[in-house]
């Protein structure tokens, strides 16, 4: 019972580099999602995805891209890193009417940038 | 657009007091509305949920939330503190349930339990 699987757990980048955040699935989850989250500020919405091939946009997405070529992965990739992406990075999952029950959350990769 | 507001950043109470974290919601349609707890260095738990069924949710742990549409409120309770509920608390709301639902969370509140 894996659930939300992200890795790495830690990471630390110099700016302008370049990595992916993994996130893996084993629910059969339609929907994926990515949020940050910063102090003070709550998780945000950065990119999302309805099903393999289909992704979109949410609320702070600039500097990050997302594919989704499985139903079980939805990496994000951070072409040039800043240090304002230095936070929190939480992959959560959700199946269709499911949304009355919630996401189910990854324990989030904590990403610094010098 | 739906927004949600969490008042105070931190909220500290005794072991065995009432615990009242609270939650103002903006929603044009009738909203779902969650709680989350997040231990430290942990992901996100979902605590309860209201779902237009029952106003008063009992979720994981002995809290409770009631729902009160003309407050727009959604505060999270619990009659008697324990150490281990030390943590943060985000409120969220999500509109419906048709298609993928984003959740906009608060900001959290933080709390203390002192023995």
């Amino acid at each position: 019972n894996a659930g939300v699987t992200q890795t790495p757990k830690f990471q630390v980048l110099k700016t302008g580099q370049s990595m992916t955040l993994q996130c893996a699935q084993d629910m059969n989850h339609e929907y994926m999602s990515w949020y940050r989250q910063d102090p003070g500020m709550g998780l945000r919405l950065i990119h999302y995805s309805v099903g393999a091939g289909i992704t979109d946009q949410g609320e702070v997405p600039n500097g990050y891209n997302v594919s989704r070529s499985t139903t079980e992965d939805f990496p994000l990739r951070l072409l040039s890193a800043a240090p304002s992406q230095t936070s929190v990075y939480f992959c959560a999952s959700s199946s269709p009417g499911q949304g009355t029950y919630g996401y189910t959350f990854g324990s989030g990769t904590r990403l610094t940038v010098v | 657009a739906q927004s949600v507001t969490q008042l105070g950043s931190h909220v500290s109470v005794s072991e065995g007091a009432l615990v009242l974290l609270r939650c103002n919601y903006s929603s044009s349609v009738p909203p779902y509305l969650f709680w989350y707890v997040q231990y430290p260095n942990q992901g996100l738990q979902l605590l309860l949920k209201y779902t237009s069924a029952a106003t008063l949710v009992k979720g994981i742990n002995g809290f409770e939330a009631e729902f009160k549409k003309s407050e727009t409120s959604f505060h999270l309770t619990k009659p008697s503190a324990h150490m281990s509920d030390a943590a943060e608390y985000f409120c969220a709301v999500s509109e419906g349930n048709t298609g993928f639902q984003k959740l906009v969370f608060g900001t959290g509140t933080r709390l203390l339990v002192s023995p």
